[in-house]
């Protein structure tokens, strides 16, 4: 079974400092990662996905196969990234599988 | 490009009545997924259809049940309903089926809460 673990519920950080949002996952097969985020008051949208290695508003994510990670990094938080941040496990079963978030919070 | 709509927006049920919540995918896309997300926890993967066939599945009893049209738009139906139920439910398009790399757009939920 497939499984995703964001060990951090809730993530506090001063603005302009680094920030790290871990992701952990279980799949036997090749897996899709995906990062969404959640602004207040609105809809969850894809932030980044492994498969095209962008950065998007600052933000990467490297697939670590040997210690099945795809922590999210950004080095300079900014506050307009306060945000609850999903990462997300992709299969080519049709199925998708969701951390329970990590809520991050850029204090000024 | 319209984006993916949900209707409708809150419901309140009563346990062992049926609900149908409606979802229109976004223009051009042929995939949609459900998902049941609870409060303080992640989108949990209930069901996918493509091109109005069920092709992947969750942990969910089959009292969720699902349909998509021609349009590519989709019902969820839940028959049965239980207080656990009560929930925030996310519909999701995409392009591509089976292929796992394409993201998901998703609508704004429907809450549903069940007495």
């Amino acid at each position: 079974a497939q499984r995703v673990t964001q060990p951090e519920k809730l993530l506090s950080v001063f603005k302009g400092a680094p920030v790290e949002l871990k992701c952990n996952y279980s799949y036997s097969g090749s897996p899709e990662l995906f990062w969404y985020v959640q602004y207040s008051r609105q809809r969850l949208q894809l932030l980044l996905r492994h498969i095209s290695r962008e950065s998007i508003k600052g933000f990467t994510a490297d697939l670590n196969k040997g210690e099945t990670s795809f922590h999210l990094k950004k080095p300079f938080a900014q506050e307009e990234d306060s945000a609850m941040y999903y990462c997300a496990l992709n299969t080519n079963a049709g199925k998708s599988t969701f951390g329970d978030g990590t809520t991050l919070t850029v204090k000024p | 490009e319209t984006g993916v709509t949900q209707s409708p927006t809150h419901l309140i049920k009563t346990r062992g009545q049926q609900v149908t919540l409606r979802c229109s995918s976004q223009s051009g896309h042929n995939t949609v997924s459900w998902y049941q997300q609870a409060l303080g926890q992640g989108p949990q993967f209930i069901f996918q259809y493509y091109r109005e066939e069920e092709n992947g599945r969750g942990n969910f009893p089959p009292r969720f049940s699902g349909l998509q049209f021609p349009n590519y738009s989709s019902e969820l139906n839940v028959n049965a309903l239980e207080l656990d139920d009560s929930a925030l439910y996310l519909c999701a398009s995409s392009l591509g089926g089976l292929a796992g790399y394409y993201e998901q757009y998703f609508g704004p939920g429907t809450r549903l809460t069940v007495t």
